[in-house]
């Protein structure tokens, strides 16, 4: 299967700050999506961007599927922006089998 | 998007038993998935549930330990049997809505075994 790789795997932030998390696939993948864990457990679906660049808000991601990596932005970071951030995507054609990476864990201090 | 109730929410059980883990959907889905969360890493996938036939279980994870049933496209279970305390963990249900790619996560179930 497809290796998803983040970087990095810790950050810590000043509130207010910028920020860029990278996920790095080991070969090509379909459905890439964002995600963002809270505190309590909970994952909520940031972005689903295969490919292009996306805007919601504060966030921002870029997928460059040809190159395999994709790019989630954080512009003016705020305490409840603290969690961790996951990307995952598939590359099974016919059968989804989602490959989650292995995880930004972001701080994001007053 | 789709409201994915998972139940429970947490629970602390003793070694040797089994826990039933339900999802239930707000819509009719094709796909629903489980997915393990040991602390402090990533997801893996346990099994697709497959509506009315056996789930598709991935490398590392068997029916004996982690049975699934899936009676009708809104509504799924996962028992964990038979536990140990390495079966501590969250367990996930997600769902994909309509091929459309995108994947809607309950809000888990933390397990602790001791």
């Amino acid at each position: 299967g497809i290796q998803v790789e983040q970087s990095p795997p810790d950050l810590i932030l000043q509130e207010g700050a910028n920020s860029t998390l990278r996920c790095n696939f080991s070969d090509s993948v379909n459905n890439l999506q964002w995600f963002h864990q809270n505190p309590w457990g909970q994952l909520i679906n940031l972005f689903y961007i295969p490919s292009g660049t996306k805007q919601n808000g504060r966030l921002s991601a870029t997928t460059v599927a040809t190159e395999r990596y994709s790019l989630l932005y954080i512009s003016s970071s705020q305490t409840t922006d603290s969690g961790v951030y996951f990307c995952a995507g598939d590359n099974s054609g016919g059968y989804q089998k989602v490959t989650f990476g292995t995880g930004t864990k972001l701080q994001v201090i007053p | 998007s789709a409201v994915i109730s998972q139940k429970p929410s947490r629970d602390i059980c003793q070694r040797g038993t089994s826990l039933t883990i339900q999802c239930q959907v707000d819509s009719q889905v094709t796909m629903m998935f489980w997915y393990r969360q040991q602390p402090g890493q990533s997801l893996t996938l346990i099994a697709t549930a497959n509506q009315g036939s056996e789930a598709t279980y991935e490398s590392g994870f068997v029916i004996d330990k982690f049975p699934i049933s899936r009676p009708n496209l809104t509504f799924s279970t996962l028992t964990v049997s038979n536990m140990s305390p390495e079966d501590s963990s969250i367990y996930l249900c997600s769902v994909e809505m309509q091929g459309s790619g995108i994947q809607y996560f309950g809000a888990g179930t933390r397990l602790s075994v001791l």
